[in-house]
């Protein structure tokens, strides 16, 4: 399968516990992103990857979240002193360029906070 | 700023049935527009875009939408549902490059189709 791949796909954690999630991109896209989705709600985007370089956060982006793309392939985003709040999917996607932008997204992380 | 709205959060019809899936959207500038189908327990697949020429453009499975831009509108249509369509639909919009914020994907919050035997 060479789509994209996130790893895990449900992650339960106690409230104020550390997370951390992963994403391989397809691999050729430079671009990747990170985007949340609570229930009946659409994707809301928190940040996106140009290769390594991280070039637009999300206010939604706390400064209880990180992400990082070390070699500009996989990226991880990590979810410190976790809260409630937290629980939602996390879904990840990558692309090609900039021009046509169709992101591909893979199946998500679902976080559950207790 | 750049906002879509998805008016349905549910639509149901019959199968062999035509379909149509509302979503307008608001942006600077000429949009990119996009629409993805989330099925259960799977992530978003694309559907199809529109970025210029024909205001109707056609997608995967056999769907198509039309861009509007007086009504600022890019609905989602199918001439006859199949059960298998059901699943959760989303519009999305994109600013051309060079308008700030530009390589974010703005979501709906998505219109679940119901399509009965």
């Amino acid at each position: 399968d060479t789509g994209v791949s996130q790893n895990p796909r449900h992650k339960i954690t106690k409230r104020g516990q550390n997370v951390t999630f992963r994403c391989d991109p397809i691999s050729e896209h430079n671009r990747l992103y990170w985007y949340r989705q609570t229930l009946g709600q659409g994707p809301e985007f928190l940040t996106y990857f140009q290769n390594e370089a991280q070039l637009e956060k999300s206010r939604l982006l706390s400064d209880r979240f990180s992400a990082e793309r070390p070699k500009g392939s996989f990226s991880t985003l990590e979810i410190q002193r976790t809260e409630q709040g937290d629980s939602a999917m996390y879904l990840c996607a990558s692309s090609f360029g900039d021009r046509v932008n169709i992101q591909y997204f893979g199946a998500g992380t679902r976080l559950s906070v207790l | 700023a750049q906002s879509v709205a998805q008016p349905e959060d549910q639509v149901n019809v019959a199968e062999g049935n035509p379909l149509t899936v509302k979503c307008t959207y608001s942006v600077s500038g000429n949009p990119y527009l996009f629409w993805y189908v989330q099925y259960p327990n799977r992530g978003l697949q694309f559907l199809l875009k529109y970025i210029t020429g024909d205001n109707l453009v056609k997608g995967s499975y056999g769907f198509e939408a039309e861009f509007n831009k007086s009504q600022t509108s890019f609905h989602l249509k199918k001439p006859s549902a199949l059960v298998s369509d059901s699943a959760l639909y989303f519009c999305a919009v994109r600013a051309l490059p060079g308008y700030s914020s530009a390589s974010k994907i703005i979501f709906g919050s998505g219109t679940r189709l119901s399509i009965r035997p």
